[in-house]
């Protein structure tokens, strides 16, 4: 069964600190993996994505890695902000149809306190 | 930011009544996809459309119903709205990518979140 699993389910640190999601997956042929960044009541917003040759991938504070072999994927934040608080979701499609299905995490809560 | 747009932002109606979400885009995407999300969980596809006059069910079974009429515009209906369906609803659009092996990047709307008493 295809499945995405992300952990911690929830994670508080205070501002300025670093922190580490990380998501594990099962989905298989594997196409891509996204982080997204869900803010309260807002829809997901896309960070980064990466494919089978690549190992890592930044967008300013955001740096993902992925390890295709062991189907590991983790999302490090550098220097947290309070606007960091969201909850980041993994999000790992297959190449199974043209349409390319879509697997969701359940998302890493984090919290940033000042 | 996006321009993909849903309205009304929340909803709280009682049992029985019928309902449209609406979603629409300005940035001529061809696919668009209804997404149900609970608190805390994943998101799952409950409706999709590779463009006008294709609707196509999601993964999650769903008593709503899509049209895709326009290109920008794909409303979502519910005709007898029961408290089960409240949750929230999340609309997405994406190019169309036919040249790349997997799905191009959807962006989403702000949600519609719905409450069924």
């Amino acid at each position: 069964k295809n499945q995405v699993e992300q952990s911690p389910q929830s994670l508080i640190i205070l501002e300025g600190k670093n922190c580490t999601l990380q998501c594990n997956y099962t989905v298989s042929p594997f196409s891509n993996l996204r982080w997204y960044k869900q803010d309260t009541g807002r829809g997901p917003v896309s960070l980064t994505i990466m494919t089978f040759s690549e190992n890592t991938k930044s967008n300013g504070r955001y740096t993902a890695t992925l390890d295709a072999d062991t189907k590991q994927s983790s999302l490090h934040i550098t220097a947290s902000q309070l606007s960091d608080s969201a909850s980041y979701i993994c999000v790992v499609s297959d190449r199974g149809s043209t349409l390319g299905r879509l697997y969701f995490g359940r998302g890493t809560q984090l919290t940033v306190w000042p | 930011e996006a321009d993909i747009y849903q309205t009304p932002r929340y909803l709280v109606i009682g049992t029985g009544k019928k309902i449209t979400l609406e979603c629409s885009q300005t940035m001529g995407h061809d696919k668009m996809y209804w997404y149900q999300q609970d608190p805390g969980m994943e998101l799952h596809l409950i409706h999709y459309s590779y463009g006008v006059n294709s609707t196509e069910k999601g993964d999650l079974s769903s008593e709503s119903t899509v049209s895709r009429i326009r290109t920008e515009h794909f409303p979502l209906t519910l005709e007898s709205a029961r408290p089960s369906h409240t949750s929230q609803y999340l609309c997405a659009s994406s190019e169309s990518n036919l040249g790349l092996a997997g799905p191009d990047t959807q962006y989403f709307g702000p949600g519609t979140r719905l409450t069924v008493l």
